[in-house]
């Protein structure tokens, strides 16, 4: 139940195209679902993140679409660039008592041809 | 600094030594984790910090690996006895409310 599933693991795409990541969980609990960015020799960054209460978020090339009833919410990349080539994380936070939680996917790693 | 930092950036060491991998989180934020990341994988969590205590050290690996904090700033993980399969880059976070912020990570090979 505290799974965070991530698919695919790898991805390749043109330059121009959309890429899509996806992920799924199965606790309500989750309250807070971030995507995190890394690149080779670096720490993941925080991407872009949504709440439960809204069903999409764009920030410039990137939004993410939550389906709340389906437990899934996905990354889109749109005219996806060689500087997107990364590794994707998505995760699922809730708070645990006076704690909060965050719960990882695998990563989607991301090949963007030039 | 804005940012977290961790120390050493690389360290490479022989099978059966101690090291002792730093994290310098952004000041102000309460809660720091440890992850362990080998090679082409995932995000493996090791131990949280709230303040100074550490309510869920359920990630470390073995009683060889441990982790303290001070003065709710720097913490210290500990590898003692290192063994191959220890090799992997170690990433701290710090987090004030649901947004963790990484470091760059420490790149620990064991020969």
């Amino acid at each position: 139940q505290q799974q965070v599933k991530q698919s695919p693991q790898s991805l390749i795409v043109q330059k121009g195209g959309i890429s899509i990541i996806n992920c799924a969980y199965e606790n309500t609990a989750f309250d807070y679902f971030p995507w995190y960015q890394q690149f080779p020799g670096k720490g993941p960054a925080l991407l872009i993140a949504i709440r439960p209460d809204v069903s999409e978020k764009k920030e410039g090339r990137f939004t993410i679409s939550f389906n709340k009833s389906a437990k899934q919410f996905s990354l889109h990349i749109m005219d996806s660039q060689p500087g997107d080539s990364a590794t994707y994380f998505c995760a699922a936070s809730y708070r645990a008592g006076n704690n909060r939680k965050l719960i990882w996917g695998l990563g989607t790693s991301l090949a963007v041809n030039p | 600094g804005a940012g977290v930092s961790q120390s050493p950036s690389n360290k490479v060491t022989e099978k059966g030594k101690d090291v002792e991998l730093r994290c310098d989180p952004i000041s102000g934020h309460t809660a720091l984790y440890w992850y362990r990341q080998r090679l082409g994988q995932g995000l493996e969590f090791l131990i949280y910090f709230q303040g100074n205590s550490a309510p869920d050290k359920s990630g470390l690996p073995s009683d060889r690996f441990s982790a303290e904090r001070t003065g709710e700033s720097v913490s210290t993980l500990t590898i003692q006895r290192t063994q191959q399969e220890d090799s992997a880059v170690y990433l701290c976070a710090s987090s004030n409310q649901e947004t963790q912020y990484f470091g760059p990570g420490t790149r620990l090979l064991v020969l």
